[in-house]
């Protein structure tokens, strides 16, 4: 079956400052879905990523998907405290979706 | 927008305790599932649904049970709850690739 690493595990960075999160799959991806998840909370959907090589943006947020299809980042530009939380990529099997174990993210003021 | 409603955000019950734990949405979604997530395990499969009373047993099923009587509603039911049941329960309903997930119930049994 399909695994997602995600990379680092946790993060924590001072406010304006960039950073990335990577997410490698050991099978090709044929879509690659970035979630965000406050503490304590569900899921929500940022992007979502199909074509090799494809780049989305939303406000500050950056995910790319390599031309390989077989690994995801996401960059956030400029961080702000809203942007703290925990980060998930996915990717749709067969029946579900599979998920990487996730990158909690501090951002100190 | 979608919206899938988990009926409690907070639930403690007893060992040995019958619960449920209920989902609906509200888009005439065919796929429902159950995740359950924990720290460093990430999301793990329990049960999904394609249809109406039908089931499909995901990663870890053991301990659980669901029900699927109506389009809408799916629930979760764990038959004798145990410590180790402990975790944040999150329910998702998907329309092709899109998934729209619940807000989470954090249970805890004690």
């Amino acid at each position: 079956s399909q695994e997602l690493e995600q990379s680092p595990q946790s993060l924590i960075v001072q406010e304006g400052k960039n950073l990335t999160i990577n997410c490698t799959s050991s099978k090709t991806l044929y879509g690659l879905y970035w979630y965000k998840q406050k503490y304590g909370e569900g899921l929500i959907f940022l992007m979502m990523l199909q074509k090799g090589g494809e780049e989305k943006s939303h406000e500050k947020i950056t995910a790319k998907l390599d031309e390989k299809k077989q690994q995801s980042s996401l960059h956030i530009t400029a961080s702000q405290p809203s942007h703290a939380g925990i980060y998930l990529c996915g990717a749709p099997g067969n029946n579900d979706m599979r998920f990487g174990a996730g990158t909690r993210l501090t951002v100190k003021p | 927008d979608v919206k899938v409603t988990q009926s409690s955000r907070y639930l403690v019950k007893r060992t040995g305790e019958k619960v449920f734990l209920e989902c609906v949405q509200d888009m005439d979604h065919e796929n429902m599932f159950w995740y359950r997530q924990d720290p460093g395990l990430g999301l793990r499969l329990i049960y999904f649904s394609y249809d109406v009373k039908m089931k499909e047993k995901g990663d870890i099923p053991e301990g659980y049970s669901v029900s699927r009587e109506k389009k809408e509603r799916f629930s979760l039911i764990l038959e004798s709850a145990s410590t180790n049941q402990t975790s944040m329960y999150l329910c998702a309903s998907r329309r092709d690739y899109g998934y729209t997930f619940g807000s989470g119930t954090r249970l805890t049994v004690v």
